[in-house]
Formats: C-alpha cells, structure tokens, sequence
C-alpha cells in the first residue's frame, strides 16, 4: 500500500453522527497531519500529531496516532453538513524541520441532514 | 495577514502552449512547495523550493518542467508545451523556516486549475 492511505476512500452519514477516518502509512515518521478540502478548493490544515503523542483533540476532532501499527484515525464528533469534504492525511517526506509531504488518496466524507 | 495567494485561479491552454502559475508565500515564509492534484486523486509533491534555491525536485516531470523562486517577487511553476496530461490543479505551500526540530506546518493555496484544450 501507498504511504498514508485512508480507509474508508468514501464515508456517507446523517448529522449528528460521528465519522471516523483511518490512515496507515509504511515508513518511520516523526508527525502526520490531517487536512480537509472540501469540492474544488485548496486544503485546510487541521491538526498536527507528532509522534511522541498517542491522541490530541483540536475542537470536534480527535486524532490517534499508533506509531507500532503505522496507523492514524481522525474522528469528527457530532458531524454537520458543513464537514462535507475530503480528508487527507499526510506525513512528511524528511525528519527535517521542513519537507515535502506525502498524502494519501483521500476519505470524501458526505453529511446529509 | 493574507494567506497563500495564487494566481491564476483557473488557466486555459491549448496543447503546445506555454502556463505560468504563480504563489506568493505567506508573510514571514521562505519555504515554497508545490503539489500536483489530479481528479479524485490525492496531492502529488513536485518541488520544494527556499529563496533563489531548488531543495528537493524528485516529484518534478524530467522535461517541460520548472519551477523558481526569485529573491524578490513570487514563485513561478512554468510548464512548457503543454499537453492534455498536464491538465490537474496545482497548490502551492509555505512554510516558516526555523532551527531545531519543530516541524512546520504547510500552509496552502486555493490552487490554480489547469485545463489543457
């Protein structure tokens, strides 16, 4: 599998309910990063989890971040139509202070009313 | 404190052309990078670029691709004759440059979509 690939690639749920991302990616990291887009837009950044941390909240979001299983999740609490948007997660290329990013393919999340 | 500019936001070119696309850093940023987006696809890393210097290239196409960023004025991504391949959006990034190992979040662009008749 490709770094930082996201499961499920496409999630629909009601508003109010709770959606839960996945991301594995293969190689050693020292942060990986979530970021939205919603439909032909560029990408927000979202949260930052570097990898001495095991969760961090951020709001709706919680991030979780296994470093032995090489698996991240990004949950939104109490969804609203507004969340509609891809996730990416992404991880850096480097352990330097600034290098490229690797994303994944994408979760496309819809939240009907 | 403006964001990421970009410019264009969306650019028309016949096959054969030439495109220009530009990204103004955010205030205070000397890290530019840019990525390539195509349709239900994530982004792909192209080029990362600090002042008047190339650092990492490898997502660069061999041929018809450049990319620059001046001491003074905006990064340009410049591709040559272009083809209907080329057709994606484009992002660029910045980053704040510091020492030690705090990493730098990247902040985006809106993007410039590129269609290739």
């Amino acid at each position: 599998s490709q770094q930082g690939e996201e499961d499920p690639q496409a999630l629909s749920i009601q508003e109010g309910e709770n959606a839960t991302m996945n991301c594995s990616y293969k190689t050693s990291i020292n942060n990986l990063q979530w970021y939205r887009q919603n439909s032909g837009r560029g990408l927000v950044h979202l949260i930052l989890i570097r990898s001495n941390e095991r969760e961090k909240h951020s709001g709706r979001l919680r991030v979780t971040l296994d470093t032995s299983k090489k698996s991240s999740s990004l949950l939104i609490t109490a969804s609203r139509a507004a969340d509609t948007a891809s996730y990416f997660c992404a991880t850096p290329g480097g352990t330097g202070t600034a290098s490229k990013l690797t994303f994944g393919t994408g979760t496309r999340l819809q939240v009907t009313l | 404190n403006a964001g990421v500019m970009q410019n264009p936001r969306h650019l028309v070119r016949r096959r054969g052309q030439e495109a220009r696309l530009r990204c103004s850093p955010m205030k205070g940023h000397s890290h530019v990078y840019w990525y390539r987006q195509l349709p239900e696809e994530g982004l792909k890393f192209m080029v990362y670029l600090q002042k008047e210097n190339i650092i990492d290239e490898s997502g660069m196409p061999k041929e018809r691709f450049s990319a620059e960023f001046p001491k003074e004025g905006p990064s340009i991504l410049r591709i040559q004759q272009v083809v209907r391949g080329d057709s994606a959006a484009y992002f660029c990034a910045s980053s704040l440059r510091t020492s030690g190992s705090y990493y730098n979040e990247q902040f985006f662009g809106p993007g410039t979509r590129l269609t290739v008749l």
